[in-house]
């Protein structure tokens, strides 16, 4: 099993829409959580980082956690054609960052 | 801040060569991370270092990869000789912790 497992999309959505990205991870001792983007041919960026339980809101985008379901995703609401990427999931453990293979996003206008 | 900084942005040479990366981490960040990025294995952690000494350099595939990192500002990971398998983006990222990473923009190496 890997440490941490993404679906690989692609994921299509129409402009407007919510897209909703899922990762699992293993590790029950992980305590710091995180969504990068990365544009293609471009490197990765965070865009959001989440340590408790519950929703994290930044703008479009809302980051959840549910540690006893060892489940963190992120939702972009009103999703725009900008917003096409892979999407990284990345979790802390042994002092550094493990990552998810990502999730491709597409959004049509 | 200029960010993280890498060179060359792209390398092509031939089996058996060496090839040398480069990093120069935002002034001020303690940790700097050496990933590669395949489309088959994704993104792996190769070493990180933590005020210039390797903390963790379990992702390193295997002796022909070494890194280096003679000062705070400057990281070098060498690859003697390369081989075609070599071929992937390489990325250097620097933090002041261990997980809020901010990436250079990667070294694209093309081993024939």
């Amino acid at each position: 099993q890997k440490e941490v497992e993404q679906n690989s999309g692609p994921l299509s959505v129409p402009e407007g829409a919510i897209a909703s990205l899922n990762c699992t991870y293993s590790d029950r001792v992980s305590q710091s959580f995180f969504w990068y983007r990365q544009y293609s041919g471009k490197s990765p960026e965070l865009i959001m980082s989440i340590y408790s339980n519950g929703d994290k809101e930044d703008g479009r985008f809302t980051a959840q956690l549910n540690k006893a379901s060892q489940y963190v995703s992120l939702l972009i609401r009103d999703s725009q054609p900008s917003d096409s990427a892979t999407y990284l999931c990345a979790v802390l453990g042994g002092g550094k960052l493990i990552f998810g293979q990502g999730t491709e996003l597409s959004v049509k206008p | 801040d200029a960010g993280v900084i890498q060179s060359p942005r792209h390398e092509v040479t031939e089996m058996g060569q060496e090839v040398t990366l480069r990093c120069k981490p935002i002034s001020g960040h303690d940790y700097l991370f050496w990933y590669r990025q395949t489309m088959m294995r994704g993104l792996e952690l190769l070493i990180y270092f933590n005020n210039n000494v390797p903390i963790d350099d379990s992702g390193m595939p295997e002796d022909r990869f070494s890194a280096k990192m003679p000062n705070a500002s400057f990281s070098t990971l060498k690859i003697q000789p390369s081989e075609p398998r070599d071929s992937a983006v390489y990325f250097c990222a620097s933090s002041t912790r261990a997980d809020t990473q901010y990436f250079g923009p990667g070294t694209r190496l093309t081993v024939l």
